[in-house]
């Protein structure tokens, strides 16, 4: 098992560049979930999804996009990068109410 | 809005202190708590998912304890080791939705 592997680990963009973030697990797990670290905040919710075709915002989605067309994959597309996206963004997934596992994480930064 | 305050913010003990942390959550629509151990430029790993109220849980020296209604958990730290230095991070999932608190930064001092 893999667990849930995230890709890039780290990224630089112009302002008004778009990437992708993939976040696939072998878990079979339900719930996915996309957070960004603030310093001092701990983690942010942005998208989650509790199952393929299901995709539900967070606390800060603006941004932001997500889709789950499989159980695997939880992408997260950021159009027109801006500086207040610079942050370390995780990958998560669960099955039910069983504990969250992560992702190593993704090191963006805008410029 | 679900609001999930930690307390404290930071905390700076001795080893050999024992210690303990706030986690407050909404108290209507719960579904867990959990709490999670994250060091320094790793990723956060689940300590414990706490599901029922009056629940009492342990591994090792921490333990934790929920209380559904009042919307609260303790998180506690027995006899604290350099190696507990991280921070402590509590979750609230309504169903869905799962959202962190700032987390507590422990630094144990040896």
């Amino acid at each position: 098992n893999a667990g849930v592997t995230q890709t890039p680990k780290f990224r630089i963009l112009k302002i008004g560049q778009s990437m992708t973030l993939q976040c696939a697990q072998d878990m079979n797990h339900n719930y996915m979930y996309w957070y960004r670290q603030d310093p001092g905040m701990g983690l942010k919710l942005i998208y989650y999804s509790v199952g393929a075709g299901i995709t539900d915002k967070g606390e800060v989605p603006n941004g932001y996009n997500v889709s789950r067309s499989t159980t695997e994959d939880f992408p997260l597309r950021l159009e027109l990068a801006a500086p207040s996206q610079t942050s370390v963004y995780f990958c998560a997934s669960k099955f039910n109410t069983g504990e969250l596992f992560f992702g190593e994480g993704s090191r963006l930064t805008v410029l | 809005i679900l609001n999930v305050e930690q307390s404290p913010q930071s905390l700076h003990v001795q080893e050999g202190d024992s210690t303990n942390f706030t986690c407050s959550f909404p108290s209507s629509n719960f579904y867990a708590l959990h709490w999670y151990r994250w060091e320094t430029a790793k990723s956060p790993e689940a300590l414990f998912v706490m599901t029922l109220n009056g629940d009492e849980k342990k591994k090792g020296r921490i333990s934790a304890t929920l209380n559904t209604k009042e919307g609260y958990s303790y998180l506690y730290i027995k006899g604290s080791q350099p190696e507990d230095s991280a921070t402590y991070l509590c979750a609230f999932n309504n169903n869905n939705d799962m959202r962190f608190g700032a987390g507590t930064r422990l630094t144990v001092k040896p």
